[in-house]
């Protein structure tokens, strides 16, 4: 079993709708959890970092932890053709030191 | 402020060359350091980490290895190259469990 599990999409939304990202995890242990963007050829860039329960906003972006059910999601609204990217879901497990990622859900926002 | 440093930027092997990706780390102290690979296509892959100057685990049995010689400079390597190895390789770094995780530039190998 993977550690962390992403649907590889891709997630096609409309301009202006909510794009509702999802990932779980296996391991109980994990404290904390990313999300990150991704254009193609570039290094990964934070959009989010949660460690508690419960939504955690800023701007268009709001992540969402449930640790009793492991899993963590990404809802981006208003969504723009500039979000069109692959979103990577992270977790750390190991006593945090070790940290893996998703296999990356490919989002695409149609104009 | 920190900064983390990765080259060669791009390169190109052929199958058996030997390999070494540097990563430096600027301004902090003691982090956690990774290199992870992306194939084409495909998401991140954790193939070393390490704690500590000389500590170091491996996540992925293969012909790579990992080093850590100082507290802010991660190296990966390999004695032999395979056609498998290519892909884009990323080091990065963290402080602390309440924090995030910092990611270079990355490295772009083509294995030929």
């Amino acid at each position: 079993q993977k550690e962390v599990e992403q649907n590889s999409g891709p997630l096609s939304v409309p301009e202006g709708a909510i794009a509702s990202l999802n990932c779980t995890y296996s391991d109980r242990g994990s404290q904390s959890f990313f999300w990150y963007r991704q254009y193609s050829g570039k290094s990964p860039e934070l959009i989010m970092f949660i460690y508690s329960n419960g939504d955690k906003e800023d701007g268009r972006f709001t992540a969402q932890l449930n640790k009793a059910s492991q899993y963590v999601s990404l809802l981006i609204r208003d969504s723009q053709p500039s979000d069109s990217a692959t979103y990577l879901c992270a977790g750390d497990s190991g006593g945090y030191q070790k940290v893996t990622f998703g296999i990356g859900t490919k989002l695409q926002v149609i104009p | 402020s920190q900064t983390i440093h990765q080259w060669p930027a791009t390169l190109v092997q052929p199958v058996g060359s030997p390999l070494s990706l540097e990563c430096t780390v600027e301004g902090t102290s003691n982090p956690n350091l990774y290199w992870y690979r992306q194939a084409a296509g495909r998401g991140l892959q954790l193939l070393f980490y390490s704690i500590g100057i000389g500590q170091i685990s491996s996540e992925v049995p293969q012909n790579l290895s990992a080093s850590r010689p100082q507290d802010r400079q991660f190296i990966l390597s390999s004695k032999k190259l395979l056609l498998s190895d290519s892909g884009f390789y990323l080091c990065a770094w963290r402080i602390g469990q309440r924090n995030t995780i910092y990611f270079g530039e990355g490295s772009w190998l083509t294995v030929v």
